[in-house]
């Protein structure tokens, strides 16, 4: 069975700050991985998404994220993380074999000091 | 185009109650995914369903149950409540249930369990 591992569960930062959040998956062949977002009261977005080719996604609000299949990782980045940008973060993976299931990591709490 | 739409938002019952959520997916999306989210355990698959079919489930009791109807609307049920069935239930659809296709998601029921 797959599984992701988001090892950070709450991070601290100050506006202007740069943020990395990690994310390991198990599943040794072909991944489609996706980064989440859960705003406060609000549903979960998809921030971004790797399926295959460039290993270095954008997504929306200045987020990216490299795939290092060598490191079976999908870490989310961002050079400089507003205080709007306090929420949870949960990384995904599902993989093309079969009809598997979307797994989810155990999310990170995000929160901005202004 | 309107999102995924869950209702009711709000739930409260009692122990060895049943209940039925509903999830509208997106018009023209097939596929209808249900969770489970809790503050320990993050988001837990329960089902997947396509074509009025699950396709996938997950490792929860036969309390939990689901189905699709024809129009794509799904609901789920949870037969004789317990406590540890408190959580917020998120539905999310995609096109075609296919591994590249992102998820959408709605707000979510919340569901107490008194």
């Amino acid at each position: 069975a797959q599984s992701v591992s988001q090892h950070n569960h709450h991070v601290i930062l100050s506006e202007a700050a740069s943020l990395e959040l990690g994310c390991n998956y198990s599943y040794g062949g072909t991944v489609n991985l996706f980064w989440y977002v859960q705003y406060p009261g609000q549903h979960l977005q998809l921030l971004l998404k790797y399926f295959s080719g460039d290993p270095l996604v954008k997504g929306i609000k200045g987020f990216e994220a490299e795939f290092i299949k060598s490191k079976f990782s999908f870490n989310l980045r961002k050079p400089s993380v507003q205080w709007s940008d306090t929420a949870e973060y949960f990384c995904a993976s599902r993989s093309n074999f079969g009809n598997e299931k979307l797994t989810f990591g155990t999310g990170t709490r995000l929160t901005i000091i202004p | 185009k309107a999102g995924v739409t869950q209702t009711p938002r709000y739930l409260i019952k009692t122990r060895g109650q049943q209940v039925t959520l509903s999830c509208s997916p997106i018009s023209g999306h097939r596929s209808v995914s249900w969770y489970q989210q809790t503050p320990g355990q993050g988001l837990q698959f329960l089902f997947e369903y396509f074509s009025e079919t699950q396709r996938n489930k997950g490792n929860f009791p036969g309390r939990f149950s689901g189905r699709q109807f024809s129009n794509s609307r799904s609901e789920m049920n949870v037969s004789t409540l317990e406590l540890g069935d408190s959580a917020l239930y998120l539905c999310a659809s995609s096109l075609a249930g296919r591994s590249n296709q992102p998820q959408h998601f709605g707000d979510g029921t919340r569901l107490s369990i008194l």
